[in-house]
């Protein structure tokens, strides 16, 4: 079965400060999402990518950086964490309208 | 204005009961529609996809898509325990992800 992983698991950021979450993949897939996910808003897309090389804004990127250095890695970089960025981050890997397999999650505070 | 609604909100389905969640959606660029589920503490994991008019069956769950309508149902027969989760409706147009609902949270009750 297709293989997110994502780190950490768990970080607490100051405000201001710089935070990155990774996300690796094991499926060769092209596609790879970052979601972020809070109650009352469900999931929402952050940023996306058709390749390594390539990163699109998706619904909500305002605060929020990509990066896709290889098939397998894709990075969401938080240059100055707010406390409004505190949420629980999904990344997630397919291909077109194929089935998206999500990592387990990453939870964000920011302090 | 979420572009994909669902209800109801939240769901008590007594063990071997039948659930029924809805999905609507308002934007007609969308093609395809996926039923994803979330056990707490887990990432979501995709429960069935369905873009052709009509039913679709997989075990317990069946899913049915109006396209007329862009409404999009799932039912789950037999609930089980393991059923308890946070169920999300997806809808894709392909050119970026997945636009989710705000889920259903299914409860079954012994």
């Amino acid at each position: 079965e297709a293989a997110v992983t994502q780190s950490p698991r768990n970080k607490v950021a100051v405000t201001g400060g710089k935070v990155t979450l990774s996300c690796n993949q094991t499926n060769n897939h092209n596609n790879m999402y970052w979601y972020r996910q809070d109650t009352g808003h469900g999931l929402r897309l952050i940023h996306y990518s058709y390749g390594a090389g390539s990163t699109e804004k998706g619904d909500i990127p305002d605060g929020y950086k990509a990066s896709r250095p290889s098939q397998e890695n894709f990075s969401l970089i938080l240059e100055l964490a707010t406390p409004s960025q505190t949420s629980v981050y999904f990344c997630a890997s397919g291909e077109g309208d194929n089935e998206q397999f999500f990592g387990p999650g990453t939870r964000l505070t920011v302090l | 204005q979420q572009k994909v609604q669902q209800s109801p909100e939240s769901l008590s389905v007594p063990e071997g009961g039948m659930a029924s969640l809805n999905c609507t959606s308002s934007d007609r660029n969308f093609q395809y529609f996926w039923w994803y589920r979330q056990h707490s503490g887990e990432g979501p994991k995709a429960l069935m996809s369905i873009f052709s008019d009509g039913d679709k069956k997989e075990g317990r769950f069946t899913a049915h898509l109006n396209k007329a309508s862009l409404h999009v149902s799932l039912h789950i027969r037999d609930s089980q325990p393991s059923d308890s989760a946070l169920y999300f409706c997806a809808a894709s147009d392909w050119a970026q992800g997945l636009t989710f609902g705000l889920g259903t949270r299914v409860s079954v009750f012994p």
